[in-house]
């Protein structure tokens, strides 16, 4: 099971980019990455996922270097309604009997946003 | 389209009481999954089901019961509350695909509070 490490927090003001990274030293080869955004009293809301390379979506970018054992986070020019927790997971999706991987989220790390 | 639905969305139990919580997803998932979140922490997975018919342990199974009574619902049963069962509960759902990592929705959570 890949186990993840992430900042506890981060600051940062409106308008800004924020870059979070996520490492994961023991990345197996099937595992894909995948975050997530919770804000309170919701529950987790997933952003991006992406297996190698640059993935780019409305929100977000994800980038991940050639050896895989880490991974950064891209939000462009945020705003105060991205303050929230954000979740690195790695692994694959569990098939019956097949375990459990990738579904185990860490404390996150809880990104705060300035004006 | 409402997604996952979880009920009720607050209870408050005496220690020893039974309960069940309710969770319905309108998505066709294959997969479901049961969460707790303690305050300050991580989501840890109690039960999943990567298909109708079948059940697995996840990280914190003791003390809870699951059913999946068809594709759409699962459940999740606290036979004899205890205090340390405090905490807010995800219901999750999922594509389920062996070699691709699908992401999993949420629902908004179940507050529970044991006295």
């Amino acid at each position: 099971l890949a186990k993840t490490t992430q900042p506890i927090s981060m600051d940062s003001y409106e308008g800004q980019e924020v870059n979070i990274t996520c490492s994961h030293n023991n990345i197996a080869t099937n595992d894909y990455i995948t975050w997530y955004q919770q804000f309170p009293s919701q529950g987790p809301r997933f952003i991006i996922q992406g297996y190698k390379t640059k993935v780019t979506n409305e929100v977000a970018s994800l980038f991940i270097p050639a050896d895989r054992k880490s991974s950064t986070l891209s939000l462009p020019r945020v705003s105060l309604s991205d303050t929230a927790v954000y979740y690195c997971l790695v692994g694959v999706l569990l098939y019956s009997g097949g375990g459990a991987d990738g579904l185990t989220f860490g404390k996150g790390t809880h990104l705060i946003i300035q004006p | 389209n409402a997604g996952v639905t979880q009920t009720p969305k607050f209870q408050v139990l005496k220690t020893g009481q039974s309960m069940t919580l309710q969770c319905a997803q309108d998505m066709n998932h294959n997969s479901m999954y049961w969460y707790r979140q303690d305050p300050g922490m991580g989501l840890r997975l109690i039960y999943y089901s990567a298909s109708e018919g079948t059940t697995d342990k996840g990280e914190v199974p003791n003390g809870y019961n699951v059913s999946r009574l068809n594709k759409r619902e699962f459940s999740l049963r606290l036979e004899s509350a205890a205090p340390s069962q405090t905490s807010v509960y995800f219901c999750a759902s999922s594509e389920a695909e062996s070699t691709v990592f699908r992401p999993q929705h949420f629902g908004d959570g179940t507050r529970l509070s044991i006295l």
